[in-house]
């Protein structure tokens, strides 16, 4: 399976600032998804990256509030931009393996906004 | 999107089967449904899926309802290293391809 490594794997930043996260995988994968983890709580998906397209957005997530990039098979970045308190949480980068539908994921990226 | 709905926690004892439960009542036909764990901070990993048909591999076992709105992920013999939040997903691959949690069962392994 696909090895990811996530960048920062944790940060604390000051409320109204934006935080870049980076996602690298060792393969070339077509599926790349971001997910957000509040404490305490299950995942949710933020939205679904692939390359050469747009990102498609969940209901409660907007591209203004979190832009992705996916320049490509290898690589992605999720912003959380103009950051509160509420956005304290864990992000985290997964990519589905070609035909055994399997998710693997990176080890998150743990965000504190104060 | 179908959702699934697990119990918050359960407890077992160490080398005794473990039954996870979890329904979809709203699960289509071409959802498959999967099985990952989550060890304190760490990103969850994968432990089993299937879509129609019961399945088996050396982590568990997947019991599928024949009507698939349940499953029941089977631990065999639970160890100490067990303990996790387990979470039922929905892989939904028409329309959208996407990947959705539920909200996790802490599973406790009792010594």
């Amino acid at each position: 399976s696909a090895v990811i490594s996530q960048k920062p794997s944790r940060d604390i930043c000051q409320r109204g600032t934006s935080l870049t996260i980076q996602c690298q995988v060792d393969s070339q994968v077509t599926m790349m998804f971001w997910y957000r983890q509040q404490p305490g709580q299950s995942l949710t998906l933020i939205a679904t990256a692939n390359q050469g397209s747009e990102a498609t957005y969940e209901s409660g997530f907007v591209i203004d509030k979190f832009p992705i990039s996916r320049p490509n098979l290898t690589f992605s970045t999720l912003t959380v931009s103009n950051m509160s308190p509420e956005d304290s949480s864990i992000y985290l980068c997964s990519v589905a393996g070609v035909g055994a539908n399997v998710l693997t994921f990176g080890a998150g990226s743990r965000l504190t906004v104060l | 999107d179908a959702k699934t709905t697990q119990p918050n926690s359960m407890e077992s004892n160490e080398e005794e089967p473990v039954h996870l439960p979890c329904n979809h009542s709203t699960i289509s036909g071409t959802d498959y449904i999967h099985w990952y764990r989550q060890l304190p901070s760490q990103g969850p990993e994968y432990v089993i899926h299937g879509l129609t048909s019961n399945v088996n591999n050396r982590m568990a076992s997947l019991a599928i309802a024949e009507d698939r709105k349940s499953s029941t992920l089977i631990l065999h013999r639970a160890t100490l290293r067990d303990a996790a939040v387990y979470y039922c997903i929905l892989h939904h691959t028409s329309g959208t391809y996407k990947y959705i949690f539920g909200t996790g069962t802490r599973l406790k392994v009792l010594a």
